[in-house]
């Protein structure tokens, strides 16, 4: 069974311009998270869905941060502009209370390493 | 208040010595879980055991154990024979079930443990 595949593993941008990133969570999964990492810290929730619903999205900085995931699948975070703190890992992680243990552990990708210069 | 704190900023420990990573946590929700995950330099996160709080027995996952402590509101990572691929960042991590929090996990500073030959 795939993981949760995510897009672009490293980004370099410059202040001030766009940046996407894409997660394709685990096939069944119907719970997506976003997370931040910040280096040295652990993740911290920017968003979460429950299919394309956003139902937790009160860490999410919406002046700048967008999120979607239109058909309950794959979902993309936008930053738009890019500031220097934006420089982070930007996790995403899905789970499913319908499969796996009880406890619906929340499985995580890979990462998408931000540097903003 | 933080909700998770983890103490050791870093721990070291012998190849095939048994090592105890702190956690503690505050909450006022009844019903809440506690997780663990190892973060290697890769940067993806695994998840390695789980915790309920109405659990009676301590949770056990091949070399990790969790030593749950309700009453201290702990619940330290054993793991026994450490070995060099054991080291990593590790997280301790909680999920409360009150409200828009649920689903959300709340994670620690972490831990880097380091495996010495």
């Amino acid at each position: 069974e795939a993981g949760v595949v995510q897009s672009p593993r490293y980004k370099i941008i410059e202040k001030k311009q766009p940046v996407a990133f894409w997660c394709n969570p685990i096939s069944g999964h119907n719970t997506l998270y976003w997370y931040l990492q910040n280096l040295g810290q652990g993740p911290e929730l920017l968003i979460r869905y429950e299919n394309e619903e956003a139902v937790d999205d009160s860490q999410l900085p919406k002046d700048r941060f967008s999120a979607e995931r239109l058909k309950g699948v794959d979902s993309t975070l936008k930053i738009q502009p890019a500031e220097l703190g934006d420089s982070a890992v930007y996790l995403c992680a899905s789970s499913s209370p319908l499969t796996g243990a009880t406890y619906n552990e929340q499985f995580f990708g890979p990462g998408t390493r931000l540097t903003v210069l | 208040a933080q909700k998770i704190t983890q103490t050791q900023p870093g721990m070291f420990v012998q190849e095939k010595e048994a090592v105890t990573l702190d956690c503690t946590y505050d909450t006022s929700d009844p019903s809440y879980g506690l997780f663990w995950y190892k973060q290697p330099s890769s940067g993806e996160m695994i998840f390695l055991i789980y915790q309920g709080s109405y659990d009676q027995q301590n949770a056990t996952e091949g070399r990790y154990s969790l030593n749950f402590q309700k009453a201290r509101k702990s619940a330290n990572l054993v793991i026994s024979a450490s070995q060099l691929g054991d080291s990593a960042m590790y997280f301790c991590a909680m999920r409360e079930s009150g409200g828009t929090s649920y689903g959300k996990l709340t994670f620690g500073q972490g831990t880097i443990l380091t495996v010495h030959p």
